[in-house]
This record gives structure tokens, sequence and C-alpha cells, in this order.
């Protein structure tokens, strides 16, 4: 049973916001939340990792809802170089059957 | 974070020889390391979790004696796959565990082809 849904493709254009929402109606109560951005033939990269609320930094903002069964990667004023993959996982640990990769939204950024 | 490195970066191999990828953590300690493996247009799938001095974790499905990997330092984790036929042909990528349970920082990635 996957433990995250996510949109599976998103398109938009330079300098707008986007939203990407991920759904993960049985997040655990010591599960974090963390989203990896990839482009094609190169390894995932860290994007930013919540608990509850909001958590900003110089790339991005993840917004969590109390109940934490979602979460929103917010990524103010897209270029087209922010056109790739973007994996929201949850989980406490790596391994363990915890912290899978699901199917990712592929965003695709337009001039 | 840690700056993993991966080698070779792309490898072309036949089918029925053996391949061995490197992944080494270049600036952090690395007890623990992961294996994924991603087809075309697909996800990653874990593959194995890498911890140094012991054997390795093999997630369900993953062969063991086809998926060799050896994690002799702390720098260093290694995976071969033996007798490589054409349906293994994927992306090979590897991470380092940081200090907190959740948290892990990838390297490049290996093409591997098998013709």
């Amino acid at each position: 049973l996957a433990k995250t849904t996510q949109p599976i493709s998103m398109d938009s254009y330079e300098g707008q916001e986007v939203n990407i929402t991920c759904s993960h109606n049985n997040i655990a109560t010591n599960d974090y939340i963390t989203w990896y951005q990839q482009f094609p033939s190169q390894g995932p990269r860290f994007i930013i990792q919540g608990y509850k609320t909001k958590v900003t930094n110089e790339v991005a903002s993840l917004f969590i809802p109390a109940d934490r069964k979602s979460s929103t990667l917010s990524l103010p004023r897209v270029s087209l170089s922010d056109t790739a993959v973007y994996y929201c996982l949850v989980g406490e640990r790596i391994g363990n059957n915890d912290m899978r990769f699901g199917a990712g939204t592929r965003l695709t950024v337009k001039p | 974070g840690a700056v993993v490195s991966q080698h070779p970066s792309w490898v072309i191999c036949k089918s029925g020889t053996s391949v061995k990828i490197e992944c080494r953590s270049l600036d952090f300690q690395a007890t623990t390391m992961f294996w994924y493996r991603q087809f075309p247009k697909q996800s990653l799938m874990l593959m194995a979790t890498s911890n140094e001095g012991s054997k390795a974790t093999y997630e369900q499905g993953v062969e063991k004696d086809k998926f060799l990997i050896n994690h002799a330092s702390l720098t260093l984790s290694t995976l071969t796959v033996t007798s490589a036929h054409p349906e293994d042909s994927s992306f090979y990528i590897c991470s380092v565990a940081g200090a907190l349970d959740n948290e892990q920082f990838f390297g490049p990635g290996t093409r591997l082809t098998v013709l």
C-alpha cells in the first residue's frame, strides 16, 4: 500500500508559483515529510523536510496542515530549470519498509 | 549534507558479465548506505541497505546472490551485478544515510546497459 499519492504531472509557466500536494492519509506520529527533486539521469536532490505547520528555506516552502494527512510543496516563481520530477516521502527512517519513493510529480515549466 | 560520488557514471557490458559500481562518501563517515534502482520513467526502488562491516539487508524480491553488496569501509560501498542480463539495464543510485534516521544524500547515479 503506497504511503503517498501525488499528481502524476503538472504544467506551469516561468515566474509562476507552483504548489504540489502530496496525500499521506496513513502518516504515523513519528513520520517526517521529505521532498526531493530529480533531474533526468541524476540522483535525487533534497529540497525540504518538515513535521508540522510550515517550513521555509531558500528554495521552497512546505505547508503541513494540523492533521498532517497531506502536505504542499510550494515553489515560488519557477523557472525553466525547475522542470523535474518531485517526490514526496513520508516516514520515520529509511529502509525497514518505510520512506519509499512514490511515483512522483513530473513538473514541466514552459516559457 | 554529505557529498556522494559514484563510479562509473555509465557502463556498457555484455550479457553474462559482472559489473561493479562504487559508491563513495567523500566527506562523511557513512555507517549506512542505500542502493536504489530506477527504470526509465519510473520511480526509485530501494534494493538494499548496506551497513559497514556487516551483511547488507535486501528488500523483498531482490536477489542477494545476483546483486552483491560490500561495505568494507565508512567511505565505500560497492554493488556488483553478477551475470548481468539485458533486464538488469537500469539506473543505479546509491545514497548515504545522514545523522538522522530519515536523512539521506544521493549519489549521481550509474547508468548500466547490458547488451
